[in-house]
């Protein structure tokens, strides 16, 4: 049974398309993230959501737009894609923080290909 | 803030030989530190973490890291490598009270046979 699953695993588009990624984790966890991996494999933390409230916004082009319809869902969706966007998309999710010491579980990825 | 720096973005090790990866961190407050393995078309899976207590960790697959707070390092080890070793090694710190998880560039591991 997957604790954090994406869909879908592959994309191929053109430019200017919009596209959207899917997460969902089944562990009961309060937080959600969003990392960019790019063809380095430097990984970038983009949004994060602790249940359903936006918390990390980082310097990201406003074409991408998370949604948290509850606390096990977190979606990204990325409007007029561009070259620079191909790259690796992690979700993962945490338990959360306070006295909660827990590591980040990461999903399988969602490799973006920009035509 | 916090900030993570991972020496040798590749490093080679022959079968049997010692591992050695190296992790430094800066953080304003207690960290939290944790070792991360990604195989090749793969997410990323969680090697050990330090969070407070005994300084030496050990994790999966024979690694352990030791937390030095004096010297601000978290280096990764395993006495003996192994083929299936062969991956990229990620350092991450996240300060207390924090929800940011900060990553490292990466060390990609070769195992020589």
């Amino acid at each position: 049974d997957t604790a954090v699953s994406q869909t879908p695993k592959y994309l191929v588009t053109q430019m200017g398309n919009d596209k959207s990624i899917k997460c969902e984790q089944n562990l009961g966890h309060d937080t959600m993230y969003w990392y960019k991996q790019d063809s380095k494999k430097f990984l970038k933390i983009m949004f994060s959501y602790n249940n359903k409230e936006l918390i990390i916004n980082e310097t990201v082009p406003n074409r991408f737009s998370p949604k948290s319809p509850d606390k096990a869902h977190l979606n990204l969706h990325i409007n007029s894609l561009e070259l620079g966007d191909s790259a690796v998309y992690f979700c993962a999710s945490s338990q959360g923080v306070g006295t909660n010491t827990g590591e980040l579980f990461f999903g399988e990825g969602s490799r973006l290909t920009v035509l | 803030a916090q900030s993570v720096t991972q020496l040798g973005s590749h490093v080679s090790v022959s079968e049997g030989a010692l591992v050695l990866l190296r992790c430094n961190y800066s953080s304003s407050v207690p960290p939290y530190l944790f070792w991360y393995v990604q195989y090749p078309n793969q997410g990323l899976q969680l090697l050990l973490k330090y969070t407070t207590g005994a300084t030496l960790v050990k994790g999966i697959n024979g690694f352990e890291a030791e937390f030095k707070k004096s010297e601000t390092s978290f280096h990764l080890t395993k006495p003996s490598a192994h083929m299936s070793d062969a991956a990229e090694y990620f350092c991450a710190v996240r300060g207390s009270g924090t929800y940011k998880y900060i990553f490292g560039t990466g060390t990609r591991l070769k195992v020589l046979a």
